[in-house]
């Protein structure tokens, strides 16, 4: 799998947009772009996934740039349950595993 | 509730010993995977099944083995158990077979503490 780099931790005020990087300058163009958060105490959960098209749900958005060496997880309006650590995870189409890196710790302050 | 349930939440055992965990997939899902989350390593993979069958092998230690049964959970199996080996065990699953999307939807995990 494709290695991603993200900063290590972010800070937030809540009720502000959050909008966490990631680098992946060796995509492929089967590489389907995941992000997953993991809150205190808990398993990892699905944000949101793309492959060029920028993406929306419930929950985020991602911004996947042109040339597909990055994208950003907008989270439009912070709140305290965000603060978790956000796993950007690149996996191809015929990938059989899913290998997180260390991710963003996201704080939110009050 | 991601519908994926790990046993047991917690276990405490001594060096040396041999522990099985457990995973029962969502409803449907043919895959599973196992990680293991300990302070300084991250989530690490550990292995996937499809189907009864070994799918990937990631940084899974010798002494520790896994297999998918024809119900389709999953049993984790460490033995030999050292201090290094205590961490979250996590198990997620998926419909997929590993290929295309195949969101992973994950357990709570199983917290091993090795005395």
């Amino acid at each position: 799998d494709a290695k991603t780099t993200q900063p290590n931790s972010m800070e937030s005020n809540e009720e502000e947009p959050v909008h966490l990087p990631c680098n992946h300058s060796t995509i492929s163009g089967t590489d389907y772009i995941h992000w997953y958060r993991q809150l205190p105490s808990q398993g990892p959960e699905y944000v949101i996934h793309g492959l060029t098209s920028n993406v929306n749900n419930r929950m985020a958005s991602l911004a996947i740039a042109e040339d597909r060496k990055s994208s950003t997880l907008i989270l439009h309006r912070a709140t305290l349950r965000d603060a978790a650590v956000y796993y950007c995870i690149l996996r191809d189409g015929y990938g059989q595993n899913f290998v997180f890196g260390p991710g963003t710790r996201l704080s939110v302050l009050p | 509730d991601s519908g994926v349930t790990q046993t047991p939440k917690h276990l405490i055992t001594a060096t040396g010993q041999r522990v099985t965990l457990r995973c029962s997939p969502r409803s449907g899902d043919l895959s599973v995977y196992w990680y293991q989350q300990s302070l300084d390593q991250g989530l690490q993979f550990l292995i996937q099944y499809y189907n009864g069958e070994e799918r990937a092998k990631g940084n899974i230690l010798e002494r520790f083995s896994a297999q998918q049964f024809p119900d389709l959970h999953s049993e984790l199996n460490l033995s030999s158990l050292e201090l290094g080996d205590s961490a979250l065990y996590f198990c997620a699953s998926s419909s997929s077979a590993g290929f295309v999307i195949g969101e992973l939807f994950f357990g709570e995990g199983s917290r091993l503490t090795v005395l």
